[in-house]
């Protein structure tokens, strides 16, 4: 079975701040990993996804995760955050092979001015 | 741009009473997904389909909840009777079929149910 662990379940950061979000996640098999963004009363988007290949994966919306499969990580991260990045991160994997998503539970990005 | 439709967006009920949340995928979308988001979780799957047929519902209530998708299109899920601990966001998503990596899930907007 999987599992991904976030945490910390909120991140304060003032606007312009770079940010890292964490997530660890644990499986017996090789996975894929992904990262989705939930605005308030929306549904998940995907911001990024590793398959494969380079370990340095960029999404939409200026962030970036990397992969490192020793410490089994897939942190997040955005250089300059905005406020209207404030929002819920959910880091999720998928054995390979199959469609299932393992949510971890979620990361609350606070960014003030 | 195409997108997943839910309804209704909102839906208060009372325990023992019965609900049913409807979803409409992305156009060509064979693979249809169910999760439920318990406040302050992330989502967990319900329910799996591959065109009409369950291709993973291990997770499903099933002495109260039920979902189908008859036709391979759009699909509902229902809870009868409602329970106060089903209070909760429930995800439709879509994909394309094939492998996981490959195929992005594109969820919609949830239908947030309140159980009182």
């Amino acid at each position: 079975a999987q599992s991904v662990t976030q945490l910390d379940s909120q991140v304060p950061v003032f606007e312009e701040a770079p940010v890292e979000l964490r997530c660890n996640y644990s499986s017996s098999v090789s996975v894929y990993l992904f990262w989705y963004v939930q605005y308030p009363n929306q549904g998940l988007q995907l911001l990024l996804k590793y398959l494969s290949g380079s370990t340095l994966v960029k999404g939409i919306n200026g962030f970036e995760a990397e992969f490192n499969k020793s410490q089994t990580s897939f942190h997040l991260r955005k250089p300059s955050v905005h406020i209207s990045d404030t929002a819920e991160y959910f880091c999720a994997v998928s054995p390979t092979g199959f469609q299932k998503l393992v949510f971890g539970t979620g990361t609350r990005l606070l960014v003030s001015p | 741009e195409a997108e997943v439709a839910q309804s209704p967006r909102y839906k208060i009920t009372e325990k023992s009473q019965a609900v049913a949340f409807w979803c409409d995928p992305i156009s060509g979308h064979a693979t249809l997904y169910w999760y439920r988001q318990i406040l302050g979780q992330g989502p967990e799957l319900l329910v799996q389909f591959q065109d009409e047929s369950v291709v993973d519902d291990s997770q499903l209530p099933k002495d109260r909840f039920s979902a189908e998708r008859l036709k391979g299109v759009d699909s509902t899920l229902k809870i009868q009777p409602a329970e106060l601990g089903d209070s909760a966001m429930y995800l439709c998503a879509s994909s394309l079929s094939g492998t996981s990596g490959n195929n992005e899930q594109f969820f919609g907007p949830g239908t947030r149910l309140t159980v009182l």
